[in-house]
């Protein structure tokens, strides 16, 4: 059965911190992705990383897919309060169906 | 651009009645759909997926089940719901002929059995 743990489950920051999730497993995947859900709602694409190494950045938002493909990590720069919410890595092993992260749920105050 | 749609969006139902939430797509044809149910704000346990009419395939046994009557709509049913059905339950999208990659999710449905 393929896993995907993420650290840390909870997260209670002062805004203009920064902060990193990281998301690891045990099996490769061809390609990650991360999502963002706010309460009540369904969770929305922040990125998919595709190839071992690769670095993408959304405004203050970098994701870092592992050299193996195994792990990956989220690191928010200058937290705000609007990047409060849950969020979960979810990883596509070769033709499978996607395995999610238990999440990481982010408080940030103001 | 692809829509997806979900209702109701709450529902509170007694223990033992019959369940039925509905999920619709707009904008793409034969999409592979998904129904999640997550607990708590948490991670997502995938419950049914369909590659097309009528194609189901189940992730878990449990007390539901569900039906693609049509390629954009996806139900998913119970005879008799349990206390332990509660729960927030999405539904989802991702292209046609994949199985993986990305998936595009509703609003969601907040399901409490009482």
């Amino acid at each position: 059965t393929q896993l995907l743990e993420q650290s840390p489950q909870f997260l209670s920051i002062q805004e203009g911190e920064n902060l990193t999730v990281y998301c690891n497993s045990s099996s490769v995947f061809s390609s990650l992705q991360w999502y963002r859900q706010e309460p009540g709602e369904g969770p929305v694409l922040l990125v998919t990383v595709v190839t071992g190494g690769e670095v993408k950045k959304l405004k203050r938002l970098t994701f870092q897919f592992g050299d193996a493909r195994k792990d990956s990590s989220l690191h928010i720069t200058a937290a705000q309060p609007g990047d409060t919410g849950l969020y979960l890595c979810a990883g596509d092993s070769y033709g499978n169906k996607l395995v999610f992260g238990a999440g990481t749920i982010l408080r940030v105050k103001s | 651009s692809q829509t997806i749609h979900q209702w109701p969006a709450t529902l509170v139902q007694p223990v033992g009645s019959p369940l039925s939430l509905e999920c619709t797509v707009e904008g793409t044809s034969n999409p592979n759909l998904y129904w999640y149910r997550q607990a708590a704000g948490r991670g997502l346990q995938l419950l049914f997926y369909s590659v097309g009419i009528g194609q189901i395939s189940s992730e878990v046994p449990q007390n539901l089940s569900a039906s693609r009557p049509q390629d954009r709509q996806f139900i998913l049913s119970s005879k008799k719901l349990l206390l332990s059905d509660s729960g927030f339950y999405l539904c989802a999208w991702s292209p046609p002929r994949k199985l993986q990659e990305t998936q595009y999710f509703g609003p969601g449905t907040r399901l409490l059995v009482l």
